[in-house]
Parts: structure tokens; sequence; C-alpha cells
């Protein structure tokens, strides 16, 4: 069964600090891996999507990588900024489709 | 707007009353499922449906009915709540089974006394 851990489960940094969020998985054999964001009484927002096939995924300041023999993915978020302030969950989808969540990284960053 | 909507969004209720929290899309979405979210636990499937009248077990299913009836709609029922239950519960939807991009509702906070 897959397991999925996300390390730290909490994080605070200064505003314009760049950000290190980890994300660990027991089962290589994945399709995909995905990061989200989870806002306070707000669903899940989809930030970055990287295929098994791919060693990165980049969106504006967001950048994400994917090193699957060794079962780990990071998120980088460059020059943090308060409203960079949020939950940070990974999920891996295994050849049956269904998602495995890690726990998530809860991001504060201080203005 | 696309989006997947829950209702209700807070709910406190006692063990053992039934309840239904209901959730609807506005995409055409063939795959939905249902969601906990518990502290450091992640999110844990309840239960998915790839389409009308097709409905399967996730990894937590017990205590929880579903049913599809239409495509745009996706109850999730409790029959006896208990304590163990309360829990932050999401509903998802994506195109189909083997599609990428999932939509999550807002979530519906529960509280079983």
């Amino acid at each position: 069964k897959q397991e999925v851990t996300q390390i730290p489960a909490a994080l605070s940094v200064p505003e314009g600090e760049n950000l290190v969020l980890n994300c660990s998985f027991t089962d290589s054999a994945i399709y995909n891996l995905q990061w989200f964001r989870q806002d306070p009484g707000k669903g899940l927002t989809s930030l970055l999507l990287i295929q098994s096939s791919q060693r990165e995924q980049t969106s504006g300041r967001l950048n994400a990588s994917l090193d699957k023999s060794s079962g780990r993915s990071t998120l980088y978020i460059a020059a943090s900024q308060p409203g960079d302030s949020a939950t940070y969950l990974c999920a891996v989808r295994p050849p049956d489709y269904k998602l495995s969540f890690g726990a998530g990284t809860t991001v504060t960053v201080r203005a | 707007e696309a989006q997947v909507t829950q209702n209700p969004r807070y709910l406190i209720t006692v063990t053992g009353k039934k309840l239904t929290v209901t959730c609807s899309q506005n995409m055409n979405h063939e795959y939905m499922s249902w969601y906990r979210q518990d502290p450091g636990l992640g999110l844990r499937q309840i239960y998915y449906s790839m389409n009308v009248e097709v409905t399967d077990k996730g990894d937590v299913p017990e205590g929880y009915k579903v049913s599809r009836k239409e495509k745009r709609n996706f109850p999730l029922i409790l029959e006896s709540p208990s304590p163990n239950q309360t829990s932050l519960y999401f509903c998802a939807s994506r195109t189909d089974q083997s599609s990428y991009e999932q939509y999550f509702g807002p979530g519906t906070r529960l509280t079983v006394t």
C-alpha cells in the first residue's frame, strides 16, 4: 500500500525567503504526482502535476521536482509572500488511479 | 463557472441521527469521489463512482453509503453517525477515471457528538 509522507508538518518563514516542501512515497510505480494547495474553508487547488516521465514542472514562482526512483518530490516556492500561507498537499497516482495523499505541510509566511 | 458544490458546509449532529451531505458538479464529469480529512492522516477516499449507477468502496467506506442516480449528484449518507466520523469531508470530480485534473468542493465540516 502506498504511503505518502510530508515533512515537516508545519513551517514558518519570513517574507521573501524561499520555501522547500518535501514529499516522499514508498512505491515508485506511479503515473504522476500532484501538488495541491488548501486554504481554510476552501477545497483543494491543483498547483502542479508531474508525470512519471518528467523530472520537474514549473509554474511562476513554483517549481516541483520528482525523483521517482528514490520516491521523492520537492516543491520550491521562490520569494515567499504572506499570500502563500496555506497547507500544501502532495498526492501520488498509482496504476489503479486512486490518489494517495500526504498529510500536508502547513506554511506560514510572516510579513 | 465550473465548480463542485457541497451542502451543508458545517454540520453538528448527534450520534445515530441519519444525515446526508450533498455534492453536485456542473462539468458533466463521469468520475466523482468522497474523501475525509483528519489531522495527520491526509485525505482518505471513502467511496467513488465511475459513472451513473456505478459506485465502489474506497479505503475507508465503513459507516457510509453513497448513490449515483444522476451524473451531476453524488450524495454521501451516514445512516447512523458516530463520533469517529467527525471529520472534514470533500467531494471531488474529474472527467473520467484516468483524467488528471481533479476538482474539489469546499468541504463539509461534520461534528458528531
